[in-house]
């Protein structure tokens, strides 16, 4: 299968600085990525959909200026958490989707904890 | 919008089968996916079924689709500790075009 690789797989960061998410598929072009949050024990909730070389498209409740997606190639999305704060603290998931395929395939996850 | 719902816990001894549900309520949904998530870990696709399909078989795996009432189930046969994971169903498609997930069910396998 293809493969998603997330990077990177843990950080700690201080409360107020900025963290960036890097989300990249190595073998294949991927012209959507997602990108989840998942909260201790809960499910994966749906934060943006993003389209390679436009703006990302985000759930209701999600602040776009706190969390910045840029999905500039078919190989690479980010995703910018900016001025974090302990609430942000979670675990944040990328999954990537190839032109006309409904597979979506996953990252190993990045956990993030603000201090 | 989509919602996808599963029990929250299953547990069996080794070797027994184990039968994890979800409900979904998009009609159109198209695809349906099985995840599993081990501690700490992303989500490693396991099997999904087309919407016009009833049933799928994958070695130890098969998954039902009861299209009319919504229903989904994943089979897993003679379960292993190493199958002790939280299961994600998660239903594409439809008007959303987005991938939404089941509040995932915790199989606990007893030795």
């Amino acid at each position: 299968g293809a493969v998603v690789s997330q990077h990177p797989s843990w950080v700690i960061c201080k409360s107020g600085t900025s963290v960036k998410i890097e989300c990249r598929s190595l073998d294949f072009q991927a012209t959507t990525m997602f990108w989840y949050r998942q909260f201790p024990k809960q499910s994966l909730m749906l934060m943006a959909t993003s389209n390679e070389g436009s703006k990302a498209t985000y759930e209701q409740g999600v602040e776009k200026d706190k969390f910045l997606i840029n999905h500039a190639s078919l190989t690479l999305s980010t995703l910018t958490v900016t001025s974090a704060h302990p609430e942000d603290s979670s675990f944040y998931i990328c999954s990537a989707r190839r032109e006309g395929s409904t597979e979506a395939f996953f990252g190993q996850g990045t956990r993030l904890t603000v201090v | 919008g989509e919602d996808v719902e599963q029990s929250l816990f299953l547990s069996v001894r080794e070797g027994d089968s184990s039968v994890i549900n979800c409900t979904y309520t998009d009609s159109s949904s198209t695809y349906l996916y099985w995840y599993k998530q081990e501690p700490g870990a992303g989500l490693q696709l396991l099997t999904y079924i087309f919407s016009n399909m009833d049933m799928k078989q994958d070695q130890r795996l098969t998954v039902l689709l009861n299209k009319k009432d919504k229903h989904l189930s994943l089979r897993i046969a003679d379960t292993q500790t190493g199958d002790s994971a939280i299961y994600f169903c998660a239903a594409y498609g439809g008007a959303t075009n987005k991938l939404i997930f089941g509040t995932g069910t915790l199989l606990a396998v007893q030795p």
